[in-house]
């Protein structure tokens, strides 16, 4: 069965500081695994995935297959970074599969 | 431009009153899908549909029933709500099979009274 841990509900940072959302999964297969975001009162919506390897807006995410691990991060917060991130796997199923998110505040 | 809309945005039933949540798409994509999210949870994946072909989770409750009657709507019923049911109901997209973009609607929250 597959699982997405993502152990921290709540997270504040700093403006400008380093901010680092951590996620782990259980999958027996090669997972596919994503970063969405759901700003407030806006619907969830795709941040980033790792087969792209890509940053966007400032964040990046390197899946570790050794601690399995897809931890989220971006070197300097900014405020319009507050908002609820979820990490999600897809299986070979095409099933979406999402961790409990993770509450991000950035402090000005 | 909304691609994924579900309607209503709020929906209060009364316990035990069948209900239907819709969801409807413009981007002519394969596969939809319906989440119950609760409070400080994960959205949890009731079922999807591949074109016509529904995928019901293991632990999805027989209460739950969902029809695609074509590729772009989709209904999630409620025989009969519970107390329980009251979360926030999601439905998405994706194009195809494989690691494609999930798209979201904006969710209806359901309130069983």
């Amino acid at each position: 069965a597959q699982r997405v841990t993502q152990p921290e509900k709540l997270l504040s940072v700093f403006k400008g500081a380093p901010v680092e959302l951590k996620c782990n999964y259980s999958y027996s297969g090669s997972p596919e695994l994503f970063w969405y975001v759901q700003y407030s009162r806006q619907r969830l919506q795709l941040l980033l995935r790792h087969i792209s390897r890509e940053s966007i807006k400032g964040f990046t995410a390197d899946l570790n297959k050794g601690e399995t691990s897809f931890h989220l991060k971006k070197p300097f917060a900014q405020e319009e970074d507050s908002a609820m991130y979820y990490c999600a796997l897809v299986n070979t199923g095409n099933q979406f599969y999402f961790g409990t998110g993770t509450s991000l505040t950035v402090i000005p | 431009d909304a691609m994924v809309i579900q309607n209503p945005r709020y929906q209060v039933t009364q316990f035990g009153k069948p209900v239907t949540l819709s969801c409807s798409q413009t981007l002519n994509h394969n596969v939809m899908y319906w989440y119950q999210q609760k409070s400080s949870q994960a959205p949890k994946l009731l079922f999807h549909y591949y074109d016509k072909d529904f995928n019901n989770e293991a632990d999805t409750p027989d209460n739950f029933q969902s029809r695609r009657p074509n590729t772009s709507f989709c209904f999630l019923d409620i025989r009969s709500p519970g107390l329980g049911d009251a979360a926030m109901y999601l439905c998405a997209t994706s194009r195809d099979w494989g690691s494609t973009e999930a798209f979201f609607g904006q969710g209806t929250r359901l309130t069983v009274v």
